[in-house]
């Protein structure tokens, strides 16, 4: 069965830190590989995706991934978080024969000043 | 380009009630989908349409119904409101030929008493 897991619960980061938030999937096929920003209170914003082609996916607000099949997993990382980046974030995987997509418990990461 | 809206923002119910909650589809998209998103959870797929029909659907009874109309907006009705079933649901939109390539409304907020 399909299923994403992200093993962080909870991360803290100081700004200015790098950040890297895991994913692993399961999937039989090749997947399709998103990420996604929820703020409190509000809907998911799109930061990135993986369909095929390079493995090293650039998204928006400084925000890449890397798509790594031997290890079935797709982290997201940012060089440098700032504040604004608090927030929870999802992995999904998704089958665009059935348009359903599968997401992680979430990770909410919190920015220390 | 206008996003995806969702109406109405938040909403109490009482359990045994209906409710019905709208979605306007992103310009330029045929493909809805609906997601419930438990308290501290990821979301979960309810449904999708396309071209006014269900195409796809979760782990969800009978008593969650959708329906889409010809300018691709949508209704998700629920029936028969159980405690459970309070949570935030989201919408999402995308173009058929890529529908698992989704754009997420801001939700609606649904509690139930």
């Amino acid at each position: 069965a399909q299923s994403v897991t992200q093993p962080d619960i909870h991360i803290t980061v100081s700004e200015g830190a790098s950040l890297e938030l895991r994913c692993n999937y399961s999937y039989g096929a090749t997947p399709y590989l998103f990420w996604y920003v929820q703020s409190p209170g509000q809907g998911l914003q799109l930061l990135l995706k993986y369909f095929s082609g390079d493995t090293l996916v650039q998204g928006i607000k400084g925000f890449e991934a890397e798509f790594k099949r031997s290890q079935s997993s797709f982290n997201l990382r940012k060089p440098s978080v700032h504040w604004s980046d608090a927030a929870e974030y999802f992995c999904a995987v998704g089958d665009n024969q059935g348009g359903k997509l599968i997401f992680g418990q979430g990770t909410e990461l919190s920015v220390k000043p | 380009e206008t996003g995806v809206t969702q109406s109405p923002t938040h909403l109490i119910k009482t359990r045994g009630q209906q409710v019905t909650l709208r979605c306007s589809s992103q310009s330029g998209h045929n493909t809805v989908s609906w997601y419930q998103q438990a308290l501290g959870q990821g979301p979960q797929f309810i449904f999708q349409y396309y071209r006014e029909e269900e195409n796809g659907r979760g782990n969800f009874p009978p008593r969650f119904s959708g329906l889409q109309f010809p300018n691709y907006s949508s209704e998700l009705n629920v029936n028969a409101l159980e405690l459970d079933d309070s949570a935030l649901y989201l919408c999402a939109s995308s173009s058929w030929g890529l529908a698992v390539e989704q754009y997420f409304g801001p939700g609606t907020r649904l509690t139930v008493t």
